[in-house]
């Protein structure tokens, strides 16, 4: 969805170094989400904000941070990047209302090496 | 546990076909259930949405259907074309407990359509 974007698409990282991933949308929703994506497995929820000052960990936080810097622009951190933090990571954003629907960025594909 | 079960795994059909696939859970009690239809290097989308009383919804060639005594919704693809190569993935939202309830998504089926 053109509405979410994600920066950047493609990345290769060595263990051992920090990496951030973006996410910016202009639809105007006050909630945002990251998830990752492994092969054979549901998305899994990492973080989620219902807005700038409402952040809360999901299912797999662990070894990942994230920051709300302003309503539109939601960004995940890898402190220390590790070969099991390889996946497809997604953002996404709702509007906060009941039966939402969560709209998905096109995703950004990480190798840890 | 909370689980949400895809079959089959992957699925090749000739364009012009019919499919089916398949969704099973165990998400009780649950507020909605949505099927998403994910093209390769894009992010899911939402294609319909069903509600704990609903028995089905059509979006177009999509047609899905929910069983809540059995627990089981089906997505049932008419006339197939080779733009409905994707990966299909069913998603519960579960109802109750206060705060926010997480999503819980399938792990997908992948759909080839043929010429």
């Amino acid at each position: 969805d053109a509405d979410v974007t994600q920066t950047p698409r493609n990345r290769i990282t060595k263990t051992g170094k920090r990496i951030m991933l973006e996410c910016s949308q202009t639809k105007g929703h006050d909630r945002m989400y990251w998830y990752r994506q492994d092969p054979g497995l549901g998305l899994r929820l990492i973080y989620y904000s219902f807005d700038v000052k409402d952040i809360n960990k999901g299912e797999i936080s662990d070894g990942y941070s994230v920051s709300r810097q302003a309503q539109a622009k939601f960004s995940l951190s890898l402190e220390s990047a590790i070969p099991n933090q390889t996946a497809l990571y997604f953002c996404a954003t709702s509007e906060g209302r009941s039966q939402e629907t969560q709209y998905f960025g096109p995703g950004t594909r990480l190798l840890v090496l | 546990k909370n689980q949400v079960e895809q079959s089959p795994q992957s699925l090749i059909i000739l364009e012009g076909k019919n499919c089916t696939l398949q969704c099973n859970y165990t998400v009780s009690p649950f507020s909605n259930l949505r099927w998403y239809k994910q093209d390769t290097g894009r992010g899911p989308v939402s294609l319909t949405i069903m509600t704990f009383s609903e028995n089905t919804k059509s979006n177009g060639r999509y047609t899905a259907t929910l069983d809540a005594d059995t627990k089981q919704s089906s997505l049932h693809i008419t006339a197939s074309q080779l733009s409905d190569s994707a990966s299909y993935i069913c998603v519960v939202t579960p109802l109750g407990g206060g705060g926010y309830n997480k999503l819980i998504f399938g792990a997908g089926t992948r759909l080839a359509v043929h010429p």
